[in-house]
């Protein structure tokens, strides 16, 4: 079993929907929970983290965690053909440093259709 | 932010030779890391660049395959030897400015080996 579960989609959603992206962990030691936006031949950008169990919201994304469940989710509200992208979940159990290694999904590929 | 400048780009190579990849960072940073981006894979973390020092290699990867320098604060080499078509990945390089803070990626180098 992987540490990290993501769907890989595709998913494919009209413009101005509301997007859900989910991950789902086994390691009950995370505590910080990421989500990267990538466009294609680009590297990864952070989008939101979020520290422990809870809701933070960020303009039109959502990021939501569930420790009890092991599950994240990703909401992108208003969708735009500029979200397409892949979003990669990560996870740690600190924050930043050798010490706390990032452990990614496998990314979800999102299109936006205008 | 980070501009972090990754070179070749892309680069077609064939089996049984080495490839060094570049990563040069806008200025000094503490961590340098390397990954590896396997097609339907999760990003993976290869190793960690130490300045001066041998680079601390995750499991599964060593040095006599991958082989990394950082000479200084602001870049690092990761060398893909001996290659097989199994090493064709997009290699990242990743900073952060410092201990406890967001990690910054590179473009990418996409890697396919005939």
């Amino acid at each position: 079993q992987k540490e990290v579960e993501q769907d890989p989609g595709p998913l494919s959603v009209p413009e101005g929907a509301i997007v859900s992206l989910n991950c789902t962990y086994s390691n009950s030691a995370f505590q910080y929970f990421m989500w990267y936006r990538q466009y294609s031949r680009k590297g990864p950008e952070l989008l939101m983290y979020t520290y422990s169990s809870g809701n933070k919201e960020d303009g039109r994304f959502t990021a939501q965690v569930d420790k009890s469940s092991k599950y994240i989710s990703l909401f992108i509200r208003d969708s735009q053909p500029s979200d397409s992208a892949t979003y990669l979940c990560a996870m740690s159990e600190g924050y930043g440093g050798a010490t706390n290694k990032l452990i990614f999904g496998t990314g979800t590929l999102l299109a936006v259709q205008p | 932010s980070a501009v972090i400048s990754q070179k070749p780009s892309r680069d077609i190579c064939q089996r049984g030779t080495s490839l060094t990849i570049q990563c040069q960072v806008d200025s000094q940073v503490t961590m340098m890391f390397w990954y590896r981006q396997q097609p339907g894979q999760s990003l993976t973390l290869i190793a960690t660049a130490n300045q001066g020092s041998e680079a601390t290699y995750e499991s599964g990867f060593v040095i006599d395959k991958f082989p990394i320098s950082r000479p200084n604060l602001t870049f690092s080499t990761l060398t893909v030897s001996n290659m097989s078509p199994e090493d064709s990945s997009i290699y990242l390089c990743s900073v952060e400015r410092s201990i406890n803070t967001e990690a910054f990626f590179g473009q990418g180098t996409r890697l396919t080996v005939v």
